[in-house]
């Protein structure tokens, strides 16, 4: 079975400084992996998502995840933050083939400080 | 159109009442997915809709009842709620159900059970 840790809960960053959100995944093959962003009181949305056509993957609003296969990791990247990045992130393996059956890592809260 | 939408966006119910929750899509997506998140928490999956029938059901409480009048229409049935009960309930949408799938999140509803 998959499963991801995301091994910080909070960051804290200044705004204008990189972002660097940890994921690291247990997989006895290549997974598939999404970071989903959650903004306070809203729904998520897609941020950017890896099937294994690009280890480099390109998301909204200046993300992108590196797929490392020698680390087990999916770090999610940003080199310059906003006020508007302050949210809830989530890294999430699929499970499964014959549904969308997925099942959230724990979230990683990111702070933008002024 | 890329938008999922929750009716109502917030609900105060007692434990003796019966009240549903709507979720809806137009983007001619076939799975549509309920999900319950408590408070610094991530989402848990509870039902999973594919083609109209009910795929999954993560050994969820009979007093939620999930229902789909069709491919564009998603209820979630409560009645006898908890206290405990008092979440964020995300409705997703995807387009078929399979693993590679992204999924398409609502607002979400908060309901609180008193």
């Amino acid at each position: 079975a998959q499963s991801v840790t995301q091994l910080d809960s909070h960051v804290s960053v200044s705004e204008g400084t990189p972002v660097l959100l940890r994921c690291n995944y247990s997989s006895s093959y290549s997974p598939s992996l999404f970071w989903y962003v959650q903004h306070p009181n809203k729904g998520l949305q897609l941020l950017l998502k890896y099937t294994s056509a690009a280890t480099l993957v390109k998301g909204i609003n200046g993300f992108e995840a590196e797929f490392k296969k020698s680390e087990t990791s999916f770090h999610l990247t940003k080199p310059s933050a906003h006020m508007s990045d302050a949210a809830e992130y989530f890294c999430v393996p699929l499970v499964g083939s014959s549904a969308s059956k997925i099942i959230f890592g724990s979230g990683t809260r990111l702070s933008i400080r002024p | 159109d890329t938008e999922v939408t929750q009716t109502p966006k917030h609900l105060v119910m007692g434990m003796t009442n019966k009240k549903s929750l709507k979720c809806e899509q137009h983007m001619g997506h076939r799975a549509m997915y309920w999900y319950k998140q408590k408070a610094k928490k991530p989402p848990e999956l509870m039902f999973v809709y594919s083609y109209e029938k009910l795929s999954i059901n993560e050994s969820v409480p009979s007093r939620f009842s999930p229902e789909c009048p069709n491919s564009s229409l998603l209820n979630l049935h409560l009645h006898a709620l908890q206290p405990e009960d008092s979440a964020l309930y995300l409705c997703a949408s995807s387009q078929v159900g399979t693993s590679a799938d992204t999924q398409y999140f609502g607002p979400g509803t908060r309901l609180t059970v008193l």
